[in-house]
């Protein structure tokens, strides 16, 4: 069953260094999601990405964070400088669409991400 | 005021008990979700719903949209379905997901 791989599972960063979390969403989908879990708190929404641009962010998503969509099948996070408060699991999630049944999000299995 | 709710927060039952988890909304939706977080970390998409009710072997979610209302339902509980429980709504003004803050469900063998 197709589904959607993250790299790396876990990364440990400096504070100010610049991390770019890799996505490969599945092949045929073309919706592509960003969400973070601080650990112990909800999910929260960061950007999605539809066409090689960004189709909507959350005030979390600030210039410090850019998405990308390199090639033809990886989707990245990049945060420029991290700051202690960026520790958190980020999910990438993709979808074939937006609606018609097709909106259900596949997520992949995370990106542990600790600044120190 | 939190826009998504869910309750119970934490759930300890026994194996085999009918469990219940709510979730209540306070914005215009177009779709709501119930998702599984397994203690690894990783999510999985149960349900997607924006009317009446759906059914996956033991597990049934049901959505009220007048009373903006949603519950998930586990008949049978066995222990491998101990893992937090999470509704999200999509915003019918935008697509982004709203995520509640998850229930934690225990079932004790």
């Amino acid at each position: 069953e197709p589904e959607v791989t993250q790299t790396p599972s876990h990364q440990v960063t400096q504070m100010g260094q610049e991390v770019i979390l890799r996505c490969v969403p599945i092949s045929n989908h073309l919706y592509f999601y960003w969400y973070r879990q601080i650990l112990g708190q909800k999910v929260e929404f960061l950007v999605s990405f539809y066409n090689n641009e960004i189709s909507e962010k959350s005030e979390i998503f600030d210039d410090q964070f850019s998405v990308e969509r390199p090639d033809g099948s990886n989707f990245t996070l990049k945060i420029r400088s991290t700051k202690l408060e960026d520790s958190a699991m980020y999910f990438c999630a993709s979808s074939e669409g937006l609606a018609g049944g097709r909106e259900t999000q596949y997520f992949g299995p995370g990106t542990r991400l600790l600044v120190l | 005021k939190n826009e998504v709710e869910q309750s119970p927060q934490n759930l300890t039952a026994q194996e085999g008990e009918f469990i219940t988890i709510n979730c209540s909304y306070s914005v215009g939706i177009s779709a709501l979700h119930w998702l599984q977080q397994h203690p690894g970390g990783g999510i999985v998409s149960l349900f997607m719903l924006s009317s009446g009710k759906k059914k996956h072997g033991r597990l049934i979610a049901t959505i009220n949209i007048q009373e903006k209302h949603s519950s998930l339902h586990i008949t049978a509980s066995h222990p491998r379905d101990s893992a937090v429980y999470i509704c999200a709504v999509r915003s019918s003004s935008n697509y982004q997901l709203i995520w509640g803050a998850g229930t934690k469900l225990i079932i004790k063998p």
